[in-house]
């Protein structure tokens, strides 16, 4: 079946302006993770989803970073006036259950703010 | 931080010679995962070794985890050209989530 896909791929805006990233996990994955990975860099825990659970933020770096995901599909990560330090590769995954190891990644979105 | 180091930051190494790359991290773990990424963009799941498993193989990759020392090391035997990635270790404790290490680039040279 299908994977993890993310959309948009590259994302180039304006120091300021608001962005909104997407992911679609896959079908039937009730977790669902994002990370962002700055060049070079490791990756950094941003927010997880569980089910119908309350979402874990304690990775979102300020209150300009925001997620929804409504049950068990389509997760918005979205970024309110974007910095210049908010450039970085922002990667989904989606994992099967909650304690089911292996995490799928989504190819990212690269996002550059000008 | 729970978050792991690997060792080295790069490795270079000619085709058909194995590739060792350590991992340490700091608290108690479920388990730990091994990841690689090509290219600055998704990643793919290697494989994954229990708290209570010293060893793990899957085809030319060993993974050992030695729990007291919290380190892990990832084996690639008879390298090619096209393991050339970073690879990345997790750790995975009781909340969930996991925890990612800085990475090891590997180039594998032909």
């Amino acid at each position: 079946g299908a994977g993890v896909s993310q959309s948009p791929s590259n994302k180039v805006t304006e120091k300021g302006k608001d962005v909104e990233l997407r992911c679609d996990p896959i079908s039937g994955h009730t977790a669902l993770y994002w990370y962002r990975q700055r060049l070079g860099q490791g990756l950094e825990f941003l927010i997880y989803f569980q089910g119908n659970s309350a979402p874990d933020k304690s990775g979102l770096p300020s209150d300009r970073f925001s997620a929804e995901r409504t049950g068990e599909s389509v997760s918005t990560l979205t970024i309110q006036r974007t910095q210049q330090e908010d450039s970085a590769v922002y990667l989904c995954a989606s994992r099967k259950g909650q304690n089911d190891g292996e995490q799928y990644f989504g190819p990212g979105t690269r996002l550059t703010v000008t | 931080s729970q978050q792991g180091e690997e060792d080295p930051q790069a490795l270079s190494i000619q085709e058909g010679e194995n590739a060792t790359m350590n991992c340490s991290y700091k608290t108690s773990i479920n388990n730990l995962q091994w990841y690689r990424q090509n290219s600055g963009r998704g990643l793919v799941h290697l494989i994954l070794i229990r708290s209570n498993e010293r060893e793990k193989h899957s085809g030319r990759l060993r993974v050992t985890l030695d729990t007291s020392k919290k380190s892990s090391s990832l084996l690639i035997t008879a390298s090619r050209a096209a393991d050339t990635a970073s690879y990345f270790c997790a750790t995975e404790t009781g909340a969930n989530n996991l925890f990612f290490g800085t990475g090891t680039r590997l180039t594998v040279i032909p």
